[in-house]
């Protein structure tokens, strides 16, 4: 079965970075999309962008461009979201979400890794 | 890009129907027929309930319905029961510039 196992919990200062990771299972790791979704703490989902594990091309949500990078391991079949210059705004639940085409819909998503950035 | 509007709130009786709005511009909602909704209980992740305005998932009970007229897409479920309490979220294309983007979400209660 699909799985998509985040990394754990992290708790960070103002202007750091954090990369959380998305293991994938179960499924043709390169035949797949793979969305970033955070979610502030009370506070609806925002979308900030996609990877295609087979080339590695990205998209980022305008609003995280050049804070955001996404990458991927393929020999792992581990997708990685970098955020970095962080501040307590994004204090926030971060998911890994699979489609299975660009404009398809998230299907399966990860456990979720909370990241806490507070001084 | 800004958000969806969906409102706040919404609740029925067991039983009963609810119908939640997703409102969005000619760029996104008006101009895509990828139009999605996510159903989240607290805690957990969101789950896929509907996709393309309509289609539901296997496994999604029929009591989940999808529509779209103009700029507002709508998701109907009907015969409410108390596991369809949950917050849910619409989220739509948006363009080549904001691949996705996300309503502000409904919180259901089922009375």
């Amino acid at each position: 079965q699909v799985q998509l196992v985040q990394s754990g919990a992290e708790v960070k200062k103002p202007g750091a970075s954090v990369k959380v990771s998305c293991k994938a299972s179960g499924y043709t790791f390169t035949s797949y999309y793979m969305h970033w979704v955070r979610q502030a703490p009370g506070q609806g989902l925002e979308w900030m962008g996609i990877i295609n594990p087979s080339g590695g091309s990205t998209s980022y949500a305008q609003k995280f461009q050049g804070r955001v990078t996404m990458t991927r391991d393929t020999s792992t079949s581990t997708v990685y979201m970098e955020l970095s210059s962080l501040r307590s705004e994004d204090t926030a639940v971060y998911y890994c979400a699979r489609a299975g085409q660009l404009l398809s819909p998230l299907g399966d998503w990860g456990q979720g890794t909370l990241v806490t950035v507070s001084s | 890009q800004s958000a969806l509007t969906q409102p706040p709130s919404a609740s029925g009786s067991p039983g009963q129907s609810v119908t939640i709005s997703c409102t969005g511009t000619s760029s996104d909602v008006g101009g895509y027929n990828y139009v999605s909704w996510y159903q989240q209980h607290p805690g957990k992740a969101p789950k896929l309930m509907i996709y393309e305005v309509s289609k539901r998932p296997s496994g999604v009970p029929d009591r989940f319905s999808g529509s779209k007229s103009g700029n507002t897409a709508s998701l109907t479920v009907s015969g409410l029961q108390a596991e369809d309490e949950a917050d849910y979220y619409c989220s739509s294309y948006a363009g080549s510039n904001n691949l996705n983007v996300f309503g502000t979400g409904t919180k259901v209660t089922v009375l």
